[in-house]
C-alpha cells in the first residue's frame, strides 16, 4: 500500500516558467515532509521540507505547501532552470519509538526546456 | 566527512548466487535506511535501525532478505539466494535527530543486476 503518493511520473515545461510538483499522502500519522532530488547514478539529496504546523516553507527558487485536510502537498520550483531536470521524490516521516520511519513516494521525472 | 558510502557500486551476479551489499553511515549519524528503487515502486523502503537496532523490516520482501548493524559505523544488506526480479538500485541512507526533525543523507547506491 502506497502511503505517499506522486500520480504525476514525468512533468516538462520551460525554461523560466514555474514547476508544480504534488504529491498526496495517506497517513495522518505522518508529521514531516521533505523533498529530495535524484540525478542519474546518483543518491537522492535533500532539497527542502516542511513541518506539519506549517503550511509554506521558502528556500530561493523552492517552495514547498502543505494542506493537512487534504493530505496533500506542493513543491514549486520558480524560476525553473534547466539544472532542475532531475527526479523529484517526495518523503513523509513518521516518529516511531524515538526513531523516525521516512517513506518515499514513486518520483516525478521533471525535464525543463531551454 | 565522505558521506553515506555504500560498496560496490556494481554488482552483477547468477540466480541462485548469496550477495551482500555494505554501507557505511555517516559518523554520528544513529538512524540508517535501506531502500530498493525500482521503475514500479520508486524508493520502498527495507527495513531500518536506530542505535543499532532493528526497527521496521516491514519492507524486506521475504525472507530471503536480511540486514544487519553489528555497529554504528556499518551495515549489510544480504539476498540469498538471489533472483533476476531483485534487480534494483539500492541505497542505503543515514539519519541524525536534530532539532527534532531529521533529513537522510543517501549514499551513492549499489546496481545490482541478477542474471
Amino acid at each position: 500500500d502506497q502511503q505517499v503518493k506522486q500520480n504525476s511520473p514525468s512533468l516538462s515545461v520551460q525554461e523560466g516558467r514555474i514547476s508544480i510538483l504534488n504529491c498526496d499522502y495517506t497517513n495522518s500519522m505522518f508529521d514531516y515532509f521533505l523533498w529530495y532530488k535524484k540525478y542519474p547514478a546518483e543518491g537522492p539529496t535533500f532539497l527542502i521540507s516542511i513541518s506539519s504546523i506549517k503550511d509554506k516553507n521558502e528556500d530561493g527558487r523552492f517552495t514547498v505547501f502543505l494542506n493537512k485536510s487534504a493530505k496533500h502537498l506542493s513543491l514549486h520550483i520558480v524560476p525553473s532552470q534547466p539544472g532542475d531536470s532531475a527526479v523529484y521524490f517526495c518523503a513523509a516521516s513518521q516518529t516511531q519509538g524515538g526513531s523516525e520511519k521516512l517513506v518515499f513516494g514513486k518520483g516525478t521525472k521533471l525535464t525543463v526546456n531551454p | 566527512d565522505a558521506g553515506v558510502i555504500q560498496s560496490p557500486r556494481h554488482e552483477v551476479t547468477e540466480m541462485g548466487q548469496e550477495v551482500t551489499l555494505r554501507c557505511k553511515p555517516i559518523s554520528g549519524h544513529n538512524s540508517l535506511f535501506w531502500y530498493r528503487q525500482t521503475m514500479m515502486r520508486g524508493l520502498e523502503l527495507l527495513i531500518y535501525f536506530n542505535n543499532n537496532v532493528p526497527i521496521d523490516d516491514s519492507g524486506m520482501p521475504e525472507d530471503r532478505f536480511s540486514a544487519k548493524m553489528p555497529n554504528a559505523s556499518f551495515s549489510t544488506l544480504k539476498i540469498q539466494p538471489s533472483e533476476p526480479r531483485d534487480s534494483a538500485v539500492y541505497f542505503c541512507a543515514s539519519s541524525m535527530r536534530r532539532g527534532g526533525r531529521t533529513e537522510a543523507f543517501f549514499g551513492q547506491g549499489t546496481r545490482l543486476t541478477v542474471v
